[in-house]
This record gives structure tokens, sequence and C-alpha cells, in this order.
């Protein structure tokens, strides 16, 4: 098996970016999904393969990659971004979170 | 609507057994690689068990294999998760997920 690496939590102000990693040897062969949970609600999805965003997801959200290693980038983040972050990838049977990322956004 | 539902969930003692159910709706169901995803009290989420959108293929989480069982039903829009000898540790909410579409969830408690 294996792990996906992700800070615990990242604080922003009101129309800074904020950045958010996500770190596992996986990442250099398997593409990585981002998902945005807000408390009390199901998981969403902002991000997949990579750096695709799926219909209704806002521009400000974006993601890349490098390596091991890919970042979920919120550009201009408001207020209603303040959410729990989770990357999440899968290589045949192995299929992990990472541990999530609280974001602040204040 | 495109719409996941589930249902089945409960409190069990330990050792104990649930079936966990979920209802497809407006979307081709069929089509779609499905996945049981938990989130345990305060905890981040965990990945449980995936099924392939013609059910040949299965994967399980260690933390699970030997004791669960994913299934689906592409004629009744519906997936499975047969739950048995149930531990303390397997408390939390259980969501089924195409990964793009999520259920809200069902709640699963094991104790005695």
């Amino acid at each position: 098996s294996y792990e996906l690496t992700q800070p615990s939590s990242v604080s922003v102000s009101p129309g800074q970016t904020a950045r958010i990693t996500c770190s596992g040897d996986v990442l250099a062969k398997k593409y990585a999904r981002w998902f945005q949970q807000k408390p009390g609600q199901a998981p969403v999805l902002v991000i997949y393969k990579d750096s695709e965003r799926p219909s209704g997801i806002p521009e400000r959200f974006s993601g890349s990659s490098s390596g091991t290693t890919v970042t979920l980038t919120i550009s201009g983040a408001q207020v209603e971004d303040e959410a729990d972050y989770y990357c999440y990838s899968a290589a045949d049977n192995n299929r992990v979170f990472g541990g999530g990322t609280k974001l602040t956004v204040l | 609507e495109v719409q996941l539902v589930e249902s089945g969930g409960g409190l069990v003692q330990p050792g104990g057994s649930l079936r966990l159910s979920c209802a497809a709706s407006g979307f081709t169901f069929s089509s779609y690689e499905m996945n049981w995803v938990r989130q345990a009290p305060g905890k981040g989420l965990e990945w449980v068990s995936y099924i392939s959108s013609s059910g040949s293929t299965i994967y399980y989480a260690d933390s699970v294999k030997g004791r669960f069982t994913i299934s689906r039903d592409n004629a009744k829009n519906s997936l499975y998760l047969q739950m048995n000898s149930l531990r303390a540790e397997d408390t939390a909410v259980y969501y089924c997920a195409s990964f793009d579409i999520w259920g809200q969830g069902t709640m699963v408690t094991v104790s005695s």
C-alpha cells in the first residue's frame, strides 16, 4: 500500500491564493483527484486528472502536478471556500485518500 | 436529478452484520465504477471498496478485506455493501460514490 501526505491546515485571508499540496510516490505515475468537504456535507469533486475541473466548479480552483506532488490552488480564496480538502489517487487495488487539509479563510 | 441514496445503516453490536444499499437515479448507473468510502466521527475520508461498472473487478481496503463484500445490481441501479464481523473501529458514515457523484451517507455505529 502507499500513502498520500497533506498538510493538516492552511490559512489565508480572503482574496489571497491558497495552495494545498499532496505528496506520494504513486503520484508520479497516477492521476490525483481533489475533494472539498464542508461540515455535515458529502464531499464534492473539485479537480480530477490532476488539473481538470468538473463543470460547475469555479475557475478559481485549479490543479497541477510535478513529480510526486500535486497541488490544489485556489486563486482569490473566498470565505465560502473554507472547508476540508482531500487528495485521492488509485493504482490498481491500492486506493487511498490523503489525510485532509483544513483550509481557513479569514 | 442525479442522485445516490444510501440506506441500511444503524446500531449493531460488535461481531454483528449489516447490509448497506445505495440507490442510483438520474444517470446511467451501469456505466459507472462505484466505491464505498467511510468517515469515522471527526476523522478523514477512508476508501473502503471499489467495483467496476460490470462488477467483474473488485478491490477492498486491507482494513475490511475478508469481512466486507461489495456488489451491484445494474438492473436495479443499486450498489451494496455486506458488512460482517463488525468492529468498533468500523463506526463511521458510509458514502457510496462514483467520485463525481456522492450520496449523503448512512451512519453505522458498532457498539455494545
